[in-house]
């Protein structure tokens, strides 16, 4: 089946850093990847779409210069956090889909943030 | 705004029952997704319903959609332990390119 590797699974870093996370689909070309932020016990938000080779769509609300997504290739997409403060801390998902959102995804591990 | 309510919030059911989760929304739309997430993991995506009086089922899990009651249900049938998760519901407001999550349900199944 198809897989999507999420990396790091934590981070742990101190207010200010700024953090990259990765996601890999590993046996298929995913066109399109999808960022999901959890927040703790609560429920989930999509945060952008990314299309490779084209910059991606933000959702309402979500700052596009704290959240940088980079989709440079049809199996490499990355969530940069950018001076990342605690609350910015949450459960970060990505999935990748051949296609758009009602095609079939296929998460990554996810990735736990925690800013002190 | 999209609303998407899921009732109930929290479920314990006993091995063997049958229940109904729900998932409410707001707006106009026949694409709706429900996934699963176990404790401390990622989502699984369980199943995709793309029109008015779709349903799709996936062994003990049987999911449809109502376009029109605005209302998608979620239906365990003999409910086993494994099925233990939360679920959510997320719909798809494509015209408004809005994407938004249910609340979650927690289900936990008793032996």
């Amino acid at each position: 089946g198809a897989v999507v590797s999420q990396h790091p699974s934590r981070v742990i870093c101190k207010s200010g850093t700024s953090v990259k996370i990765e996601c890999r689909s590993l046996d298929f070309q995913a066109t399109t990847m999808f960022w999901y932020r959890q927040f703790p016990k609560q429920s989930l938000m999509l945060m952008a779409t990314s299309n490779e080779g084209s910059k991606a769509t933000y959702e309402q609300g979500v700052e596009k210069d704290k959240f940088l997504i980079n989709h440079a290739s049809l199996t490499l997409s990355t969530l940069t956090v950018t001076s990342a403060h605690p609350e910015d801390s949450s459960f970060y998902i990505c999935s990748a889909s051949q296609g758009r959102r009602d095609q079939p995804q296929h998460f990554g591990d996810g990735t736990r943030l925690s800013i002190l | 705004e999209l609303k998407v309510e899921q009732n109930p919030l929290f479920l314990s059911m006993q091995e063997g029952k049958n229940y109904t989760i729900y998932c409410n929304y707001s707006t106009t739309s026949d694409r709706l997704y429900w996934y699963r997430q176990d404790p401390g993991k990622s989502l699984e995506s369980l199943f995709v319903l793309l029109s008015n009086g779709a349903v799709k089922q996936e062994g003990r899990l049987m999911a449809s959609l109502d376009t029109k009651a605005r209302l998608s249900t979620l239906h365990i049938t003999a409910a086993v332990h494994d099925l233990s998760a939360t679920y959510f519901c997320a719909v798809d407001e494509y015209t408004g390119n809005q994407f938004y999550f249910g609340t979650g349900t927690s289900l936990t199944v008793i032996p």
